[in-house]
């Protein structure tokens, strides 16, 4: 499969700050790219996405980043919250293919 | 609840026995993926399938098989189970191929 990957595993953050999490990907056909969270006994849950041809793009709370140059994805958590603590994956497909690929997860924790 | 259905939640079986995962994907929905997830691996695609036909293959063990039906919900029978194959088992469906997934909540497998 793809080589999608993070650059760090976990991640703990201070309620209020904000967090940053970093994805690598490898194939430089990828064009759409998806953020997903997942809870604790949940399935993941997307949060936001972004196609190869934005360098940017904005939610509620969250921005994701996407440097093709380079191959890197970042997501952006404004004010991170408890709630906002899960495991964070970033997922890759190319308009040839028909799956997406999964990064192994950054697990983020927001201390009180 | 994310509109996609898995069950059962959780199966507990013996090794060298055959189980069926089962999911029903969002009203709509004509694209169904299988995913593994296990504690080292991340998530895994194993399968796809489109309005009933398949469309994609990943790392899945001969042992595997699934199918859609033509109700569109799906299927995942896993035989001769191994330890190994103990994992959380997902199923996502979209409403075309290449657009952003929804999860069901996974059927957490224990092989004993």
């Amino acid at each position: 499969g793809e080589n999608v990957g993070l650059h760090l595993p976990t991640l703990s953050v201070q309620e209020g700050d904000n967090s940053i999490i970093n994805c690598a990907y490898s194939n430089s056909a990828s064009d759409y790219f998806i953020w997903y969270k997942q809870e604790s006994g949940k399935g993941p849950q997307f949060i936001i996405d972004i196609r190869s041809n934005m360098d940017k793009r904005q939610g509620q709370r969250v921005t994701v980043l996407l440097n093709k140059t380079v191959k890197h994805l970042s997501l952006q958590i404004a004010a991170t919250q408890p709630g906002d603590s899960a495991v964070y994956f970033c997922a890759e497909n190319s308009n040839t293919g028909n799956q997406f690929y999964f990064g192994t997860g950054t697990s983020l924790t927001v201390i009180p | 609840d994310s509109g996609v259905t898995q069950t059962p939640k959780h199966l507990i079986t013996a090794t060298g026995q055959r189980v069926t995962l089962r999911c029903s994907p969002r009203s709509g929905d004509l694209s169904v993926y299988w995913y593994q997830q296990s504690l080292d691996q991340g998530l895994q695609f194993l399968i796809h399938y489109y309005n009933g036909e398949e469309r994609a293959k990943g790392n899945i063990l001969e042992r595997f098989s699934a199918q859609q039906f033509p109700d569109l919900h799906s299927e995942l029978n896993l035989s001769s189970l191994e330890l190994g194959d103990s994992a959380l088992y997902f199923c996502a469906s979209s409403v075309e191929e290449y657009y952003g997934y929804t999860f069901g909540s996974g059927t957490r497998l224990t092989v004993v």
